[in-house]
């Protein structure tokens, strides 16, 4: 799978949107682009994913730029619940034996009350 | 939504000792289930995908001998730690998919933080 870049790092206050880079410059034509979040001493557990088109569920947006080598997830109000560890991956689901991810090392978000 | 149960949450062994640790789709049948790891501070490590009715597949580096997994129906994985080791200490993961949509999300587990002594 295709490597995604991610800030190690980012701090946002409560209730205020925050926007989390990933940047995904040798991303493949069959490549979605997925994000997990990993809170504290629990499993990562899935946010949302995307192909080409932004995507909006309860949890989250999906930005995705028009070339497709970038994305951004947005938490529209940030929860002091939000604090955990976001990965930004990629899955060829063509020709991703098995489906498994891969993990980068996300980006770990503080959110401040 | 879907359901991975993992258990135990915790476990501490004596070194030398087996440890078994459960993965079960609580709601629906995976076909695939796969097994991490996670050392403090560091990301998840894929260990080996574990295919209902035949054998895992295991990643460079993980001892198949060590690390028994057995995934013997669609909805229970299990992951022995054989003669566990100090250095075996960590958190394991499962996940599982839906055999369903090839891109659908995986379900992860809580987790098994395990502490060898």
């Amino acid at each position: 799978d295709a490597k995604t870049t991610q800030p190690n790092s980012m701090e946002s206050n409560e209730e205020e949107p925050v926007h989390l880079p990933c940047n995904h410059s040798t991303i493949s034509g069959t490549d979605y682009i997925h994000w997990y979040r990993q809170l504290p001493s629990q499993g990562p557990e899935y946010v949302i994913h995307g192909l080409t088109s932004n995507v909006n569920n309860r949890m989250a947006s999906l930005a995705i730029a028009e070339d497709r080598k970038s994305s951004t997830l947005i938490l529209h109000r940030a929860t002091l619940r939000d604090a955990a560890v976001y990965y930004c991956i990629l899955r060829d689901a063509i020709n991703n034996a098995g489906n498994m991810l891969t993990f980068g090392g996300g980006t770990r978000l503080m959110v401040k009350p | 939504g879907a359901v991975v149960s993992q258990h135990p949450s915790w476990v501490i062994c004596k070194s030398g000792t087996s440890v078994k640790i459960e993965c079960r789709s609580l709601d629906f049948q995976a076909t695939t289930m796969f097994w991490y790891r996670q050392f403090p501070k560091q990301s998840l490590m894929l260990m080996a995908t574990s295919n209902e009715g035949s054998k895992a597949t295991y990643e460079q580096g993980v001892e198949k001998d060590k690390f028994l997994i057995n995934h013997a129906s669609l909805t229970l994985s299990t992951l022995t730690v054989t003669s566990a080791h100090p250095e075996d200490s960590s958190f394991y993961i499962c996940s599982a998919r839906w055999q369903g949509a090839a891109n659908s999300p995986l379900h992860f587990g809580n987790g098994t933080r395990l502490t060898v002594t």
